[in-house]
């Protein structure tokens, strides 16, 4: 079945401990993007990976990493986690991040900084 | 600033019942406008994309349509069944390099018996 898998689905953890959420697609898609949704905003882009070893900022960058070493990777990481970094989180794909491609988006992260 | 902005934030309806849904943008350039459908604590799932030259696409009893011009599109509901319960949210891309996608904040969608 064609999906992009996010782990984990839930977690808590405390200000300041390093944390990754891993995501993995296995359509063999160039284009991968990390989002966070909050209340009352639509989803946000934190950053985006057109293919290995390229990606780039969306709109909200801060206080995250990625990396894209392999085409079905994309883990998002937290070095110092902040409380206002509470939110749900997804990763998506797409065939190609150049044209009118759907995105397939992964079930979801919901992260709670203490 | 590129903004998309949908009405009516909520809405109860019952079951068998249509529905119409709102969204209005300011995104330029325009490449194409998306709508998904949200279960609670799940990811979007889409439903229909459209392109500039596309005035209407359906998807099952989901029918979107755009009007490039205004800058407006409407998700239309036929029959609505309870698995219809969902955020529905209106999506436009500019096409430009990394496909930058802005997102409304969804309408939230209920269907009671």
């Amino acid at each position: 079945e064609a999906q992009v898998t996010q782990n984990p689905r839930y977690l808590i953890t405390v200000t300041g401990k390093k944390l990754t959420v891993t995501c993995s697609q296995n359509m063999n898609h160039e284009y991968m993007s990390w989002y966070r949704q909050d209340p009352g905003l639509g989803l946000r882009q934190i950053y985006y990976s057109m293919n290995v070893e390229v990606t780039d900022k969306g709109d909200v960058p801060e206080g995250y990493k990625v990396s894209r070493k392999e085409k079905r990777n994309f883990p998002l990481i937290l070095e110092s986690p902040s409380p206002n970094q509470t939110s749900l989180y997804f990763c998506a794909s797409s065939l190609s991040g150049l044209f009118n491609y759907g995105y397939t988006f992964g079930s979801g992260t919901r992260l709670t900084v203490v | 600033k590129n903004q998309v902005e949908q009405s009516p934030q909520s809405l109860i309806i019952l079951e068998g019942k249509n529905c119409t849904l709102q969204c209005n943008y300011t995104v330029s350039p325009f490449s194409n406008l998306r709508w998904y459908k949200q279960d609670t604590g799940r990811g979007p799932v889409s439903l229909t994309i459209m392109t500039f030259s596309e005035n209407t696409k359906s998807n099952g009893r989901y029918t979107a349509t755009l009007d490039a011009d205004t800058k407006q599109s409407s998700l239309h509901i036929t029959a609505s069944q309870l698995s219809d319960s969902a955020s529905y949210i209106c999506v436009v891309s500019d096409g430009g390099g990394g496909n930058k996608l802005t997102f409304g904040t969804g309408t939230q969608l209920k269907v009671e018996l």
